[in-house]
Parts: C-alpha cells; structure tokens; sequence
C-alpha cells in the first residue's frame, strides 16, 4: 500500500521557537494533502487542506500565520509551527490523496509528537 | 450541523468474543464512508471506504457495513492484536475535500 512518512517523529523545542514538521508520499504523488493535529483521547482535527502548488485551505479557527502550510512538490508537503507555545503541544498528523478521483483511501503518516516547553 | 458520532467510547472483550461497533452519522450528501484504525502514538491505518447504503467490505476477522444512518464496524472472534482505536470518518459532496472524524471507540481484547 502507499506509505506517508513524517519527519521528525518526535521534536522538543522551548516556547517561542519554530518547528517545521515534513511529511512526504514515498510511492506515489499526491495531489491533495491534509494536516490533523490529534490531543489525548481526541479524534483527529483537520487543520488544513493544500493542494500541490496552491495556497492551503485552513478550517475554522485555525491561524494560517501561524501554522504556515507549502506543498512545493506532489511528494512533500511542510507545516512550520510558528513561534510555537505550550498549548501547541500536541500531536500532528499528516494524510495525502492520490489522483484518485472517487477519493478512495487517504494515506496516513505515522504522526509527529510536538512538545513546546 | 453534519456528525458523527462513535459507540461505544471503549470496549473490552475476551478473546474470541465477537461484537460490533457503530458509527452514526447525521450528514448532507455521503461521498463515502471510511474505517481506520489507530494504535498509540501511530498514525491511522485504512481499513474501508463504503460509498452506499447495503455496501459490505471484509478483512480478515473484519466486517464493514453501511446504512443510511449508520456503519457498523463486526469483529469475529477477536486477537489480542486487534486491540487499538477504530476511528470512522465521514466524505461530503460537494467541491469541498473535507473528512470528519468521529471520536474513535478504544478496543482491548483480552487473551
């Protein structure tokens, strides 16, 4: 099946800093890829939506300055958490969508632990 | 408003003891249903997808079916190694490539 990777699994960083977090489609291109930050005991959150070469799509509620999203490439897709503080700790995942126009299966990365202290 | 909603919260069943979980969903415009299933500190892992009411997907001691209210997620004769969340996430029409997640039901089969 399609593999998601995420890069770092695990990052520490203090209270104003910035983290980019990588998530890549190693075996196939992806066309759409989505953000989901996760807190304990919670359901996935949909942070946002980009599309390869265009600006993302944030949901509700969600700071586009601060959670800056690129798809440069159909394999890669950044999110840079900006001047991150401790309620940003959490853990984010990323999914990517093939060219599949039925909107088959969304491949899921193996998630980053972001911990802000 | 469109939900979903997942029943029971948690599940513990002994080994072999089969059941069922269930994924209700009030929404406009279904495009497709998914199951996934999530273990600690991982990302979630695609099971299904059902796109219409009598639709019925199977994966070893996994069972997915679909009405117009809800799915039903049937374990038979569960591992131990089947112990993890099952999160259900609902597609909409329209333009829009948004999934919602339900909160998940946490299973434990006990050995």
């Amino acid at each position: 099946g399609a593999v998601v990777s995420q890069h770092p699994s695990r990052v520490i960083c203090k209270s104003g800093t910035s983290v980019k977090i990588e998530c890549r489609s190693l075996d196939f291109q992806a066309t759409t890829m989505f953000w989901y930050r996760q807190f304990p005991k919670q359901s996935l959150m949909l942070m946002a939506t980009s599309n390869e070469g265009s600006k993302a799509t944030y949901e509700q509620g969600v700071e586009k300055d601060k959670f800056l999203i690129n798809h440069a490439s159909l394999t890669l897709s950044t999110l840079t958490v900006t001047s991150a503080h401790p309620e940003d700790s959490s853990f984010y995942i990323c999914s990517a969508r093939d060219r599949d126009p039925n909107f088959s299966k969304q491949y899921f990365g193996p998630g980053t632990r972001l911990t802000v202290t | 408003e469109d939900q979903v909603t997942q029943s029971p919260e948690a599940l513990r069943l002994q080994e072999g003891e089969s059941s069922s979980l269930n994924c209700s969903y009030t929404v406009s415009g279904l495009r497709g249903l998914f199951w996934y299933r999530q273990d600690p500190g991982k990302g979630p892992e695609f099971l299904f997808t059902l796109y219409s009411a009598g639709e019925e997907k199977e994966k070893e001691r996994l069972k997915a079916t679909l009405t117009k209210k809800e799915s039903f997620l049937h374990i038979t004769a569960p591992k131990p190694e089947d112990s993890a969340t099952y999160l259900c996430a609902v597609r909409l029409s329209g333009g829009y490539q948004k999934v919602t997640f339900g909160t998940g039901t946490k299973l434990q089969v006990i050995p």
